[in-house]
């Protein structure tokens, strides 16, 4: 079956930097569009970036643009999140999730358990 | 910015009917799908393209988008569908999230 495996999270000091890793398998990883939902303790889900099947594309949310970046290697069927410059207000449970979709709305199939990045100091 | 608008809190009886809406300026133009989240766990996708259900999602699940409102519709609604609801389109490139309902099944 479909398994979405995030990893990377912990507790980062303000300012500072983190990089989250999702493994994908049971999955043809090279058809899905791939993207990153952050969910902060108690409040509602917040997309942050996607990326295409290809790796062409990448698309970000207002509040992380110029500060994460959004990455995949097929060949490891991963993709990844670099996340630099770090505030208070990105504590959150990071899901990696998956879609089929390659023009217009995505919608995503599958999710990830999460990774729970604290940034405090 | 896309904005899309859900109630925060919807109560239903077992066995009746649960609407839950989902307001964005014509939002009937555009493709919406909802997520299902129980505590400590990750979504689900229970409605994608406005209507349809991924397999598995029972068919008390159903979707309609008119106008500038989406509505999830859980038909005879049972104490399992407790859990907090999420719509989501698309917009200049970029994945929209409502802020969720709670659904209380009492």
């Amino acid at each position: 079956q479909v398994q979405l495996v995030e990893s990377g999270g912990g507790v980062v000091q303000p300012g500072r930097s983190l990089r989250l890793s999702c493994a994908a398998s049971g999955l043809t990883f090279s058809s899905y569009g791939m993207h990153w939902v952050r969910q902060a303790p108690g409040k509602g889900l917040e997309w942050v970036a996607g990326i295409w099947y290809d790796g062409t594309n990448k698309y970000y949310g207002d509040s992380v643009k110029g500060r994460f970046t959004i990455s995949r290697d097929n060949s490891k069927n991963t993709v990844y999140l670099q996340m630099n410059s770090l505030r208070a207000e990105d504590t959150a449970v990071f899901y990696c999730a998956a879609t089929t979709v390659t023009t217009g709305t995505p919608y995503f199939d599958y999710w990830g358990q999460g990774t729970l990045v604290t940034v405090s100091s | 910015s896309y904005e899309l608008t859900q109630p925060p809190s919807v109560s239903v009886s077992p066995g009746q009917t649960a609407s839950i809406t989902c307001s964005g300026d014509k939002l009937g133009d555009r493709y919406a799908c909802w997520y299902q989240q129980k505590p400590g766990q990750s979504p689900v996708l229970v409605i994608y393209l406005d209507r349809k259900r991924p397999s598995g999602i029972p068919e008390r699940f159903s979707g309609s988008n008119s106008g500038n409102t989406a509505t999830l519709t859980i038909s005879g609604t049972q104490a399992m569908d407790e859990a907090d609801y999420y719509c989501q389109a698309w917009d200049s490139s970029t994945v929209v999230f409502g802020g969720g309902t709670k659904l209380t099944v009492l």
